[in-house]
C-alpha cells in the first residue's frame, strides 16, 4: 500500500529564508499531490495541487515541485514569516472508486521565528 | 459559497458511554463525506466515506459506525466508547465527479474519552 514520509516532524527557521518541506512516497506515482496547512486545533486547509504531469506549480510565496522519479514532492515558503507557523500536510490520491480518496501525511511543524 | 459545519466542537464522555458526531455541508449537493480522525501528534486516519445517502464505506475495523440519513449529512456514532476512540475527528466533503480532488474540511470536534 501506499506509505507517504514527511521529511520530520518540526522544522525551525528565521522569518525571511525560505522554508523548504519534503513529501515522499513509496509505491506507485499518485495522479496529483496535495499540500494542506493546519492550525492548532482547526481542520486542514487546501494550499496547492499538482498533477503528475506537472513539474512545478506556484502560488504567491508558495511552490511545489513534484518529481515521479524521486517519488517526492518538495514544498517551499519564501520569505517566510511568523504566521507561516503550521503543520503542513502533504496528501496524495489512492486512484480508484468514485470517492477520490486520498491519504496524508503525518506532517511537519513549521515554526518561524522573528 | 459552501460551508461545512461538526458538531459539538468539544466532547468528553466517559467509557462506554455512545457517541454521535454530525456533520452537514451547505451549498452544495451530491458531495463525497469522509470522517477522519486525528491522534495527539499524527496524521489522519480515514475512518468512513460515502458517496451517496445511505451508501457508507469503512476503512478502519473499530466500534464506530457511520450513517448518511440525508444527502448532505453525515454521522459519526459508537454504542460504547473506548478510551482509543479519544482525538480530534474532522469532517470532509468534496464535489463528486472527475477532477474533484480537493477535500474541504469542517472545524473538527476534540473528543476526549475519560
Amino acid at each position: 500500500s501506499q506509505k507517504i514520509e514527511q521529511n520530520s516532524e518540526a522544522l525551525n527557521i528565521q522569518e525571511g529564508k525560505t522554508a523548504t518541506l519534503t513529501c515522499n512516497y513509496t509505491n506507485y506515482s499518485p495522479a496529483y499531490l496535495q499540500w494542506y496547512r493546519q492550525d492548532p486545533g482547526r481542520g486542514p486547509v487546501f494550499l496547492l495541487l499538482i498533477r503528475e504531469n506537472e513539474k512545478e506549480k506556484r502560488k504567491e510565496r508558495l511552490k511545489v515541485t513534484f518529481d515521479t522519479t524521486l517519488k517526492q514532492s518538495l514544498f517551499h515558503i519564501t520569505a517566510s514569516q511568523p504566521a507561516d507557523s503550521a503543520t503542513y500536510l502533504c496528501a496524495l490520491d489512492q486512484g480508484y472508486s468514485s470517492a477520490s480518496k486520498i491519504i496524508f501525511g503525518s506532517g511537519t511543524r513549521l515554526s518561524i521565528r522573528p | 459559497s459552501q460551508t461545512i459545519h461538526q458538531w459539538p466542537a468539544t466532547l468528553v464522555q466517559p467509557v462506554g458511554s455512545p457517541l454521535s458526531l454530525e456533520c452537514t455541508v451547505e451549498g452544495t449537493s451530491n458531495p463525497n463525506l469522509y470522517w477522519y480522525r486525528q491522534a495527539a501528534g499524527r496524521g489522519l486516519q480515514l475512518l468512513f466515506y460515502s458517496v451517496g445517502i445511505g451508501q457508507i464505506s469503512s476503512e478502519v475495523p473499530q466500534n464506530l459506525s457511520a450513517s448518511r440519513p440525508q444527502d448532505r449529512q453525515f454521522i459519526l456514532s459508537s454504542k460504547k466508547l473506548l478510551l482509543s476512540d479519544s482525538g480530534f475527528y474532522l469532517c470532509a466533503w468534496n464535489p463528486r465527479g472527475k477532477g474533484a480532488d480537493t477535500q474541504y474540511f469542517g472545524p473538527g470536534t476534540r473528543l476526549t474519552v475519560l
